[in-house]
């Protein structure tokens, strides 16, 4: 089983529906977490923390379950310019960062 | 802004070649990383460091070596490169604090072995 799992994917949605992609993680010594995107044939960038308590950042909002130790990502309204795949990073105290394989969306006019 | 540079964007090599892959950070991180990507396989962990001349292995270690000489620079060596090591590889660079730490990539080489 891998450390960290994704929804397989792809997401394929039209313009502004809303898209939920949750990830499960098996350290439950994991200390921090992201999502970060991706685009085609470019590097990862982070799209946003995840915090206990949960974030929002305009359309995006990001979960946190420690208990049973998954996370999630909501697109709101989605845009054409969400079309990427979205990785989820957990990090463990000693700052060693494992990624899942990622989960790809296509936002369609 | 955080900039992450590495030497080639792409990069071909012969079977049983040594490959040097460099990646250079102007923001004074203390940690840097090199990765593989692969489809079906997302990012793998090689090798990171969290100072100049320490390193240490991460998951797929095998086949790779790494050089810290200065802080900025964390370059990724394949000794001799076989077909198995085509592949993106994307290094990466953060500070240390506790876990929280984001990572910020270079734009990745996509290296082929012919």
């Amino acid at each position: 089983r891998k450390e960290v799992e994704q929804d397989p994917g792809p997401f394929n949605v039209p313009e502004g529906a809303t898209v939920a992609f949750n990830c499960t993680y098996s350290n439950s010594a994991s200390q921090s977490f992201f999502w970060y995107r991706q685009d085609c044939r470019k590097e990862p960038k982070l799209l946003m923390s995840v915090y206990s308590s949960g974030n929002e950042d305009g359309r995006f909002t990001a979960q946190l379950n420690r208990a049973s130790q998954y996370i999630s990502l909501l697109i709101r309204d989605s845009k054409l310019s969400d079309s990427a795949t979205y990785l989820c990073v957990v990090n463990t105290n000693a700052g060693k960062s494992t990624f899942g394989d990622g989960t790809t969306l296509t936002v369609k006019p | 802004d955080v900039k992450v540079t590495q030497s080639s964007r792409y990069l071909v090599k012969r079977t049983g070649e040594k490959v040097f892959l460099e990646c250079v950070q102007d923001m004074d991180h203390e940690n840097m990383f090199w990765y593989r990507q692969d489809p079906g396989l997302g990012l793998r962990l090689i090798y990171f460091s969290y100072d100049v001349k320490m390193k240490e292995k991460g998951d797929i270690p095998e086949g790779y070596s790494v050089s810290r000489e200065k802080k900025e620079r964390f370059s990724l060596i394949l000794e001799s490169a076989s077909t198995n090591q085509t592949s993106m590889y994307l290094c990466a660079s953060s500070l240390t604090g506790g876990g929280q730490e984001t990572q910020y990539f270079g734009p990745g080489t996509r290296l082929l072995v012919l």
